[in-house]
């Protein structure tokens, strides 16, 4: 069965705390995996796309990385308005896509 | 932002009632989605268009339909509304299947 899985629910970190969020997935046939951040009452803002094992993506304070079984999303020196919930979504063989349940990430100043 | 726009952002509606949610979008993607967004649960594929009268099931379909009459405009209808559609519901778009998507803002459902 295809599934997609986050960790941990959620995070607090001090801003300039760096840290890491998890996406574990099984699926049959990856094409794509992607990370998205939502804002509360929002809809999710597109981050990153990687298509296979060793890709990594950067965007100011994110990396995002890609092995066969999971991806990373790197946050470096984290501030306030990085507070969002980051979601992770597999595209498998079938070019279904299903998401995970979301990483809360809360950066204290 | 992605040119698309959901209508209504809100909405409560009696058990029972028929109720039609509007996306439209100004990119011209070929792809178009709908999703619901509940707490416990990641975003889920109600129904997906791929072109102008082409659509198919996601994984949620039930007690759901769809319409799309023009390239720009994807309609979910709710034929008769049950206190287990209250929701959030997001339209997507997308250039193709494989492809990011980008979302819409949202439509707050509540059915009482």
């Amino acid at each position: 069965e295809d599934q997609v899985t986050q960790s941990p629910e959620a995070l607090r970190l001090q801003e300039g705390e760096s840290s890491s969020l998890n996406c574990s997935y099984t699926v049959s046939g990856l094409r794509g995996l992607f990370w998205y951040r939502q804002d509360p009452g929002k809809g999710p803002e597109f981050l990153f796309t990687l298509y296979s094992a060793g890709e990594e993506k950067e965007k100011e304070r994110l990396k995002a990385t890609l092995t066969k079984k999971e991806s990373f999303l790197h946050i470096t020196a984290p501030k306030p308005e990085d507070s969002a919930t980051y979601l992770c979504a597999v595209q498998t063989g079938a070019n279904n896509l299903f998401f995970g349940t979301g990483t809360r990430l809360t950066v204290i100043p | 932002d992605a040119g698309i726009t959901q209508s209504p952002r809100h909405k409560v509606t009696e058990t029972g009632t028929p109720v039609t949610l509007r996306c439209h979008q100004t990119e011209n993607h070929r792809y178009m989605y709908w999703y619901r967004q509940d707490p416990g649960h990641g975003l889920r594929l109600i129904h997906y268009s791929y072109g102008v009268k082409d659509t198919d099931k996601g994984e949620v379909s039930d007690g759901y339909s769809v319409s799309r009459s023009k390239t720009e405009d994807f309609l979910l209808t709710l034929e008769s509304a049950t206190s287990s559609q209250t929701s959030v519901y997001f339209c997507a778009i997308s250039e193709d299947r494989d492809t990011e998507a980008f979302f819409g803002q949202g439509t707050r459902l509540t059915v009482v």
